[in-house]
């Protein structure tokens, strides 16, 4: 799996977009880019995945750069729950998943 | 049913003791997974069962001993442990097989104390 690297912390004010930004500059074209996050105590939460395209769901968005060495996670209104550790892992269908450090995000009032 | 279910929550053992963690899928998943966690630090992926087998160990000391009775349980068996041992011990599940592509699903995990 491609290395990747991110902030390792950042504050967000609630009610504001949350920008989490991750390098993946050695990602192989068979790689995706997924997004787990963990809120304390808990096992980790999987947000979303994108291999080229950028993604949505109900919980956040996924802009993958057209080169796919970097990407950002967009959390569009951010609440003191999103309050959690975010991981940014590269790795290829069906391998296994291996965690980095991440980055720990404190949503402030 | 969309969740994976670890019990214990909590366990608190001896050095001498032998203890089993369980985890249990109804999502139809082939894969499961055993990770360890220790405080502020990410999780370190310990075991993989793909089709009820094991397909990776990631060279865990013999005293944990995975165990997958059926595609919905996973169990880790535990005998002689030491206190560094203690950590959170998470459960995961996903659909499996080399081209699937998707999210895993994690269990709240046990924390495990060894005194």
């Amino acid at each position: 799996d491609a290395k990747t690297t991110q902030p390792t912390s950042m504050d967000c004010a609630e009610g504001r977009a949350a920008n989490l930004p991750c390098n993946h500059s050695t990602i192989s074209g068979n790689e995706y880019v997924y997004w787990y996050r963990q809120i304390h105590s808990q096992g980790p939460q999987y947000i979303i995945h994108g291999l080229k395209n950028n993604e949505t769901n109900e919980m956040a968005s996924l802009i993958i750069t057209e080169d796919r060495k970097s990407s950002t996670l967009i959390l569009p209104h951010a609440t003191l729950r999103d309050t959690a550790v975010y991981y940014c892992i590269a790795s290829a269908a069906g391998n296994k998943l291996t965690f980095g450090g991440g980055t720990r995000v404190l949503v402030k009032p | 049913d969309t969740e994976v279910t670890q019990t214990p929550k909590h366990l608190v053992m001896g050095m001498t003791n032998k203890k089993s963690l369980k985890c249990e899928q109804h999502m139809g998943h082939r894969a499961m997974y055993w990770y360890k966690q220790k405080a502020k630090k990410p999780p370190e992926l310990m075991f993989v069962y793909s089709y009820e087998k094991l397909s990776i160990n990631e060279s865990v000391p013999s005293r944990f001993s995975p165990e997958c009775p059926n595609s919905s349980l996973l169990n880790l068996h535990l005998h002689a442990l030491q206190p560094e041992d203690s950590a959170l011990y998470l459960c995961a599940s996903s659909q499996g097989g080399g081209d699937r592509v998707g999210g895993y699903t994690f269990g709240s995990g046990t924390r495990l104390t060894v005194v």
